[in-house]
């Protein structure tokens, strides 16, 4: 139980372009997903923090207009990066929590989105 | 400082050593406390969550809280070279609060 996809697992793209990415809970609801930022040989950065049906909340320093957040359902939630730049390059993780509410839910983590902006 | 310290390594040990990671807390009011394992280039994977203090034990992983002393371990029994991966720990609050993670340490486990 408790598995989370990510779509697509890495992407090239143009400077300029927008990118999409997927994040799906499989096998559970989930009224929250987050979504992370991680560079090489660093820890997880918190970006933003989305609950379905409402509008996303974003950590001090990201961009809201940059990087979009949609979570139309219980088991989809979407980060569109737009106009990428190179420095927008790096590993996306999105996770879910695991099915209920309270802060005892844990979250499950995706198997991460790399970007390569060229 | 940050309110999650773990020391990054990298940690290098023997095939079947005891394995013993940390990290130190300075926001005494977490209460949940999470070891995550992370292989190269994937999502992290949940290996222990433990509430409040004390141990708990799973196969070959314990985790072990003591919040007087704001610190948590993880202790990984007859390592495998499969147990190379990177570890954070992570805690929130009971206020259902963003989960804080530290570094990450890299351990790597020699055949």
């Amino acid at each position: 139980g408790a598995v989370v996809s990510q779509h697509p697992s890495w992407v090239i793209c143009k400077s300029g372009t927008s990118v999409k990415i997927e994040c799906r809970s499989l096998d559970f609801q989930a009224t929250t997903m987050f979504w992370y930022r991680q560079f090489p040989k660093q820890s997880l950065m918190l970006m933003a923090t989305s609950n379905e049906g409402s509008k996303a909340t974003y950590e001090q320093g990201v961009e809201k207009d940059k990087f979009l957040i949609n979570h139309a359902s219980l088991t989809l939630s979407t980060l569109t990066v737009t106009s990428a730049h190179p420095e927008d390059s790096s590993f996306y993780i999105c996770s879910a929590s695991g099915g209920g509410t309270g802060p005892q839910e844990t979250q499950y983590f995706g198997p991460g989105t790399r970007l390569l902006v060229l | 400082q940050k309110e999650v310290e773990q020391d990054p390594g990298p940690l290098s040990v023997p095939e079947g050593a005891i394995v013993s990671l940390n990290c130190t807390y300075s926001n005494s009011a977490f209460q949940y406390f999470m070891w995550y394992r992370q292989y190269s280039r994937k999502g992290p994977e949940l290996l222990m969550y433990t509430y409040s203090s004390g141990n708990k034990e799973d196969g070959r992983f314990t985790a072990q809280v003591d919040k007087s002393s704001k610190y948590i371990s993880l202790f990984i029994r007859d390592s495998q070279p499969s147990d190379s991966a990177t570890y954070l720990c992570a805690m929130k609050d009971n206020q259902g609060g963003k989960l804080i993670f530290g570094q990450g340490t890299e351990l790597s486990v020699k055949p």
